[in-house]
């Protein structure tokens, strides 16, 4: 069962901010909203993750809505370097298994 | 520096002949996982490890064995591979205590003919 909802693709420019929506309606109250990346066939990796707060890090921010029904992933200059795929994930923490969807395929041009 | 490896990176092989993809980290995560991935089906979980002599199926088991006989190792074992495990599988290791993070290998390309 699909957990989370995200546009298949998504073209950014260079410089600019991307934002990378994720509607997760059905989460739980012990769920929480995790974000990786595939960057062309390699291994996963890991962004971001938040609860109900928004999160900043050096990567991104995490921006939750009131509700958590949804969120965004907000890279505040994309690169050419970040065009990748991007995983919005929905898990209780100490779950340790991440279950993938089809991400959100992010094309940054310059 | 902290890192998941994996060993070949590349590998065609016939079906039916026995093979083991390796995957070590050296980070003493206690938690060691095996993921397939294949076009439109998207990342699938293959096996899992909690810790050493504790193993556990994932989603898609059919046709593989792990082992878990020391904290930095979790071998995927093909006892007989067949053109449907073409694919490209990634390791996956994460801290009991930092679980919300999982590094992953660079990843091994399979081919079965």
């Amino acid at each position: 069962d699909a957990k989370t909802t995200q546009p298949p693709s998504m073209d950014c420019a260079e410089g600019r901010a991307a934002n990378l929506p994720c509607n997760h309606s059905t989460i739980s109250g012990n769920e929480y909203v995790y974000w990786y990346r595939q960057i062309h066939s390699q291994g996963p990796q890991y962004i971001i993750h938040g609860l109900k707060n928004n999160e900043t890090n050096e990567m991104a921010s995490l921006i939750i809505t009131e509700d958590r029904k949804s969120s965004t992933l907000i890279l505040p200059h994309a690169t050419l370097r970040d065009t990748a795929v991007y995983y919005c994930i929905v898990r209780v923490f100490n779950d340790y298994k991440l279950s993938f969807g089809a991400g959100t395929t992010v094309t940054v041009r310059a | 520096e902290a890192q998941v490896t994996q060993n070949p990176r590349y590998l065609i092989t016939v079906t039916g002949k026995k093979l083991t993809v390796t995957c070590s980290q050296n980070m003493n995560h206690e938690y060691m996982s095996w993921y397939r991935q294949d076009p439109g089906l998207g990342l699938r979980q293959i096996y899992y490890s909690m810790n050493v002599e504790a193993t556990d199926k994932g989603d898609v088991p059919e046709g593989y064995k792990v082992s878990r006989k020391e904290k930095r190792n979790f071998p995927l074992i093909l006892e007989s591979p067949s053109p449907n495990q073409t694919s490209l599988y990634f390791c996956a290791s994460s801290s009991k205590t930092d679980s919300y993070e999982q590094y992953f290998g660079p990843g091994t390309r399979l081919t079965v003919t």
